[in-house]
């Protein structure tokens, strides 16, 4: 059965420290890995993964895949209160177009 | 047009009543997908469209019944739902089946949600 496990469940830091999510999986014929961010409402596209070792950046945030150990990362550097919400990844399959979800982090910046 | 827009945003029906929530992208996406989210859970896949043919259904009820009019449109017709189909349902579109696009940095694009309350 496929299995997506993030850890930690739920994070509380202060603003400007550095913070690092971990997704890994288990999963039939692996096609991507995305990543979101879920405040109130839907979730947030903020990286799809498909190479091992690449890192992709967008402002602070970073993330990487490692498809021989079955794990991301996603870094937030520098952290802000508006950083505070539940971090979603997601593994999507080669076929069959469904994405399996992780439980989520939930983070949480003290200013 | 980088969105999927969802209504109604907030909807709150009785267990007789029939209603439709509605999903609608121009992004020429040709997989569409409901999800249904309980609080502080992750999303939960409902149902897919690929090239506007139901090609999932992850043992749904009947109670809750998809339709996909063209390749924009996405509705999920509701009657007789019960208490605990409260939720958020959300609405996802992406590029569809075998059709990988692993330079382009985007993945699946969700719908800001349906609040639904099932009274």
């Amino acid at each position: 059965e496929d299995k997506v496990v993030q850890s930690p469940l739920s994070l509380v830091v202060h603003e400007g420290d550095t913070v690092t999510l971990n997704c890994s999986y288990e999963v039939t014929n692996f096609r991507s890995l995305l990543w979101y961010k879920q405040e109130k409402k839907a979730p947030t596209f903020l990286f799809m993964l498909t190479s091992s070792g690449i890192e992709k950046k967008s402002g602070r945030l970073s993330s990487i895949l490692d498809k021989k150990e079955l794990f991301s990362i996603l870094n937030i550097t520098a952290t802000q209160t508006g950083d505070s919400a539940v971090y979603l990844c997601a593994v999507e399959r080669l076929y069959g177009n469904k994405l399996v979800f992780g439980a989520g982090t939930i983070l949480r910046v003290k200013s | 047009d980088t969105e999927v827009t969802q209504t109604p945003k907030h909807l709150v029906m009785g267990m007789t009543n029939k209603k439709s929530l509605k999903c609608e992208q121009h992004m020429g996406h040709r997989a569409m997908y409901w999800y249904k989210q309980k609080a502080k859970k992750p999303p939960e896949l409902m149902f897919v469209y690929s090239y506007e043919k139901l090609s999932i259904n992850e043992s749904v009820p009947s109670r809750f019944s998809p339709e996909c009019p063209n390749s924009s449109l996405l509705n999920l017709h509701l009657h007789a739902l019960q208490p605990e189909d409260s939720a958020l349902y959300l609405c996802a579109s992406s590029q569809g089946s075998g059709r990988s696009s692993p330079n382009l940095n985007y993945g699946y694009t969700f719908g800001s949600g349906t609040r639904l309350t099932v009274v």
